[in-house]
């Protein structure tokens, strides 16, 4: 069957630390791949895409890598804060313009 | 620039009522889509409509649909309402598709 698979539990760490969030997918041939972050009571926001012939993307504090062998894409936060703190969404693009979301993985950074 | 508007911003309902949603995307995104959020889960894609035509749809009953505008603003219309169609309904508009999508606020419905 078709999975996304996101760290289900909460992601807790130290301010200044970095921030890895992970995102699994089975049985799905994805052209790109795309991170969102979602505020409680708000809509998700946009922060990367990446596509399937690239391996790595980077923007300020934020880089992701997509492994189309291993059917992974790794988020990376450095030098976190505590605005960072939210539930951080991974979401396949098919090949259909749909956008396929994982459950999201809630991330916690303490002062 | 205005980002997606999304109206209202809060809606209860009754079991067997109907149900208007209403977006409006960014200036110059001839895109939409349409998601369900229900708590704890990411959304779940219900349709997409490029240039007034719809370009996808996801596993949701013929009780919802949608159009869009030749001025690319969207409707998504629920009919029948049912209990498990309480969720944050959300809006997302991009240039085209394969492009990054960019959501509103959604809709909070609730059905009582």
């Amino acid at each position: 069957s078709q999975k996304i698979e996101q760290n289900s539990e909460a992601l807790n760490i130290q301010e200044g630390k970095t921030a890895t969030l992970t995102c699994n997918y089975t049985n799905y041939s994805p052209a790109y791949l795309q991170w969102y972050r979602q505020d409680p009571g708000r809509g998700p926001v946009f922060l990367l895409l990446i596509r399937e012939n690239e391996k790595e993307k980077r923007k300020e504090r934020l880089k992701v890598t997509f492994d189309t062998t291993l059917k992974q894409s790794l988020f990376h936060i450095t030098a976190s804060q505590p605005a960072d703190s939210a539930t951080y969404l991974c979401a396949l693009g098919l090949y259909t313009d749909k956008l396929i979301f994982g459950t999201g993985t809630r991330l916690q950074v303490f002062p | 620039d205005a980002g997606v508007t999304q109206s209202p911003t809060h809606l209860i309902k009754t079991r067997g009522q109907q149900v208007t949603l209403r977006c409006s995307p960014i200036s110059g995104h001839k895109s939409v889509s349409w998601y369900q959020q229900v708590l704890g889960q990411g959304p779940q894609f219900i349709f997409q409509y490029y240039e007034k035509e719809e370009r996808g749809r996801g596993n949701f009953p013929d009780r919802f649909s949608a159009r869009q505008f030749p001025n690319y603003s969207s409707e998504l219309n629920v009919n029948a309402l049912l209990l498990g169609d309480s969720a944050l309904y959300l809006c997302a508009s991009s240039l085209k598709g394969n492009q990054p999508q960019h959501f509103g606020d959604g809709t909070r419905l609730s059905i009582l």
